[in-house]
């Protein structure tokens, strides 16, 4: 399957410092990545989807301004957690929507490792 | 988010047997489904994919997809203690997201 690498694993920091987490797709173009945040024992929470070249789109209850999304180009897609509180700590896991498929928009989907987000 | 919905389990067969899961989806005009594992602490990983009504199969995996009745589900053949995890499953809806269920937890027992 196709690779999507994720940047930093884990990271710790401080309340009110910003971390930005990185995610590309290193063998294809994805117009489309999504960011996914993951609670203990918790199913994936689509946070938002992210299109090269345009705002990203948030699903609702994910506040735009702390959690900025940045999609620059067809490989890289960041997603930044502004002044993080720790109740922000969370496993971000992003994908990348392949192209292709038998019908057009259903490329699959893959994932980057994710990162570990502890706010202390 | 409601639009995927499965049981969550936790969901025990014997080393050997038939693991089913079942997973139902709101958005009538989604057109691409697929079941993910995922291990304790990782990222989720790409099973199956399944865009068209009936079954697909591979290896010891079987999706099965019915648009009418808005369900999609896995059988897992022989099962072996390795295909314990958390199996999601993701529906592609006709706006272009990609929704997941809560997961169902699935424990192979030697």
């Amino acid at each position: 399957g196709a690779v999507v690498s994720q940047h930093p694993s884990r990271v710790i920091c401080k309340s009110g410092t910003s971390v930005k987490i990185e995610c590309r797709s290193l063998d294809f173009q994805a117009t489309t990545m999504f960011w996914y945040r993951q609670f203990p024992k918790k199913s994936l929470m689509l946070m938002a989807t992210s299109n090269e070249g345009s705002k990203a789109t948030y699903e609702q209850g994910v506040e735009k301004d702390k959690f900025l999304i940045n999609h620059a180009s067809l490989t890289l897609s960041t997603l930044t957690v502004t002044s993080a509180h720790p109740e922000d700590s969370s496993f971000y896991i992003c994908s990348a929507k392949s192209a292709g498929g038998p019908i057009s928009n259903t490329g699959e989907l893959f994932f980057g490792e994710g990162s570990r987000l502890t706010v202390l | 988010q409601k639009e995927v919905e499965q049981n969550s389990g936790p969901l025990s067969v014997p080393e050997g047997a038939i693991a089913s899961l079942n997973c139902t989806y709101s958005d009538r005009g989604s057109q691409s489904f697929f079941w993910y594992r995922q291990y304790s602490g990782k990222s989720p990983e790409l099973i199956m994919s399944i865009y068209s009504n009936g079954d697909k199969e591979d290896g010891r995996f079987t999706a099965q997809l019915n648009k009418a009745s808005q369900y999609v589900s896995l059988l897992i053949r022989d099962s072996q203690p390795s295909d314990s995890a958390t199996y999601l499953c993701a529906v592609n809806t006709a706006g272009n997201q990609f929704y997941f269920g809560t997961g169902t937890s699935l424990t192979v027992i030697p």
